[in-house]
């Protein structure tokens, strides 16, 4: 079983509207977690991390369920600049980061 | 501040022969990560170096091998390299390397022909 499982998509959807997908892992000693955005051809770079209680950064909203080892993103009016790979990155409290194969979204116009 | 950066960008090289990535972290970083991206799946870790002294490392082969220098720059090799090493390699830099935010560089594409 992988450590970090994603729904790979690819989400297509209209500008304006709202799109979510989860992530979910197997290490249950996990301690961080985050996203991070990659476009094509280009270095991860990080969106958001991700705390219990949930957080929120203007159009992005992260929650974390420990109990059923999920991470969710969602993304309200989303814009043609959203159209990226979303990865969901866990990290077990030592070095290493652990990186789910990615969600594909893409807004059309 | 300069971020992540890393050299070459792209290199071609053919199986059996060797090559060398080099790392610059992100100015008081100390740790330094290493990880191989194919197509169609995310990052893996390879290495990570904190303080010149490996930390951890990947299931990845005895080919592969890494060092961290006294600025924090680092070098990652790979020796007898075989078709399945092309890949994007990244590198990432963090202040000590354990679970906060690691910031990543533009990676090197390699191509193993």
């Amino acid at each position: 079983r992988k450590e970090v499982e994603q729904d790979p998509g690819p989400f297509n959807v209209p500008e304006g509207a709202t799109v979510a997908f989860n992530c979910t892992y197997s290490n249950s000693a996990s301690q961080s977690f985050f996203w991070y955005r990659q476009d094509c051809r280009k270095e991860p770079k990080l969106l958001m991390s991700v705390y219990s209680s949930g957080n929120e950064d203007g159009r992005f909203t992260a929650q974390l369920n420990r109990a059923s080892q999920y991470i969710s993103l969602l993304i309200r009016d989303s814009k043609l600049s959203d159209s990226a790979t979303y990865l969901c990155v866990v990290n077990r409290g030592d070095y290493k980061l652990s990186f789910g194969a990615g969600t594909t979204v893409t807004v059309r116009a | 501040d300069a971020g992540v950066t890393q050299s070459p960008t792209h290199l071609i090289k053919t199986r059996g022969q060797h090559v060398t990535l080099r790392c610059s972290p992100i100015s008081g970083h100390k740790s330094v990560s290493w990880y191989q991206q194919v197509l169609g799946q995310g990052p893996q870790f390879i290495f990570q170096y904190y303080e010149k002294e490996e930390r951890g490392r990947g299931n990845f082969p005895d080919r592969f091998s890494a060092r961290q220098f006294p600025n924090y720059s680092s070098e990652l090799n790979v020796n007898a390299l075989l078709l399945g090493d092309s890949a994007l390699y990244l590198c990432a830099s963090s202040y000590t390397g354990a679970k906060e935010t690691q910031y990543f560089g533009p990676g090197t594409r390699l191509l193993v022909l």
